[in-house]
């Protein structure tokens, strides 16, 4: 079993939907990001958290460290939106893997208009 | 924003030769950058942990002869695949470390072809 699990693994949506993405962790982690990944390879950092909720945009994330799970959601999507999002959690303390990033296998979205 | 510049975003290259990607920091510091690999329809791999002014930390199953790193800069560290074999092939993606904030910016990614 991964230590980073994403689901779903694929998502198609109208525009306009409300989308979830979800991400599950099996370590201990200082910190979790989520990450999009452009068709052309590039990739932009969403956010980072910690705790609670952080919002930008038509972007929300949210994480339970209780539950070792976040969820990345996006309101009214776009065609736009489309792309692979990655959630990828920083190791915490201890352990020869202290810091380091370790990836979920991506959610590929596809928003039709 | 901070922006993190790699380069080249693409090339090709003949069996056993060298080929030389950049990873810039365009406006802040790093003295932590990370290197990827990104195999298709897959996830990011961790290659290797280069760190500004010391040997950079490779991940159990990379070979640090064959992908040399060099991070003589707090702004720029490369990645030099060596006498390139086909299965070398595949996206190569960088990241950096803000110094201070911890902040994370990555590269908009190299793909290599080898012939």
């Amino acid at each position: 079993k991964n230590e980073v699990e994403q689901s779903p693994q694929n998502l198609t949506a109208q525009e306009g939907e409300f989308i979830t993405i979800n991400c599950s962790y099996s370590v201990g982690i200082s910190a979790l990001h989520w990450l999009q990944q452009h068709p052309g390879g590039g990739i932009v950092s969403l956010f980072m958290l910690s705790s609670g909720k952080k919002k930008h945009g038509r972007l929300i994330a949210t994480i339970n460290i209780q539950e070792k799970h976040s969820s990345l959601h996006i309101t009214a999507s776009h065609p736009r939106d489309s792309a692979v999002y990655i959630c990828a959690v920083k190791r915490d303390a201890g352990g020869t893997s202290y810091g380091k990033l370790t990836f979920g296998q991506g959610t590929i979205l596809t928003v039709h208009p | 924003g901070a922006v993190v510049s790699q380069h080249p975003s693409r090339v090709i290259c003949k069996s056993g030769t060298s080929v030389k990607i950049e990873c810039r920091s365009l406006d802040f510091q790093a003295t932590t950058m990370f290197w990827y690999r990104q195999f298709p329809k897959q996830s990011l791999m961790l290659m290797a942990t280069s760190n500004e002014g010391s040997k950079a930390t490779y991940e159990q199953g990379v070979e640090k002869d064959k992908f040399l790193i060099n991070h003589a800069s707090l702004t720029l560290s490369t990645l030099t695949v060596t006498s390139a074999h086909p299965e070398d092939s595949s996206f190569y993606i960088c990241s950096a470390k803000r110094d201070g904030s911890g902040e994370l910016f990555f590269g908009e990614g190299s793909r290599l072809t080898v012939l």
